[in-house]
């Protein structure tokens, strides 16, 4: 099972949008809609921002978005703050009923 | 408040053994499919295996199979973790998460495992 690809990094400056892509295949990201996406700060454990491609846990602030077209979902961060700035990793679903992470997105935050 | 507590990492010599466990509390353990999750010094996430909530259906990443269990005891609202034939490339932060396939909506603080001579 392969990782889904991320670009390793983006940046923004702050109050501006930013958008993270994560391309699988037909197998994981294109073939359901349980796509994840998650926050990471340094030295703490990873923190759900979104769920099934678009659904936001309770709690998490409404600047963050995901959507997806095919076979590549998208975050997109909107009104960037400085603590929007971590690692965000993709997830799917997979045929093989298995989760699969994409490599990390590294966001910084001008 | 939901919290996941793991414990049981260390260093363990290739080809060794080591059992990971993980405290659940503040929901229904039994009706929470769980997952261990795995993070190499400095690199990515890697979903490790996952259970359903009755222990009925389990599922492993290619690189584990056959060396790792996952394992639940409902009456203790604990996950487990048994680790054999560890080799290099399994040091990590060790993450034990609530949810499906998925997705994990809770996490715990993770536990680290070195496999190292």
């Amino acid at each position: 099972q392969s990782a889904l690809t991320q670009p390793a990094s983006v940046s923004g400056s702050p109050g501006q949008s930013i958008t993270i892509s994560c391309t699988g295949t037909s197998s994981d990201v294109g073939g359901y809609n349980y796509v994840a996406w998650y926050q990471q700060h340094p030295g703490k454990a990873p923190k759900l921002m979104i769920y099934d491609v678009s659904n936001r846990p309770s709690g998490v602030s409404n600047r963050f978005s995901g959507s997806k077209s095919g076979n590549t979902a998208s975050l997109t961060i909107s009104g960037l703050q400085a603590e929007d700035e971590a690692d965000y990793y993709c997830s799917s679903y997979t045929s093989s009923r298995t989760r699969v992470f994409g490599g990390g997105t590294k966001l910084t935050v001008l | 408040e939901v919290q996941l507590v793991e414990s049981g990492g260390g260093l363990v010599q290739p080809g060794g053994s080591l059992r990971l466990s993980c405290a659940a509390s503040g929901f229904s353990f039994s009706n929470h499919w769980m997952s261990w999750v795995r993070q190499a010094p400095g690199k990515g996430l890697e979903w490790v295996a996952i259970i359903k909530g009755d222990g009925s259906e389990i599922y492993y990443v290619d690189s584990v199979r056959g060396r790792f269990t996952i394992s639940r005891d409902n009456a203790k609202n604990s996950l487990y973790l048994q680790m054999n034939s560890l080799r290099d490339d399994d040091t990590a932060v060790y993450y034990c998460a609530r949810g499906p396939a998925g997705w994990s909506d809770y996490w715990g603080q993770g536990t680290l495992v070195t496999v190292s001579s």
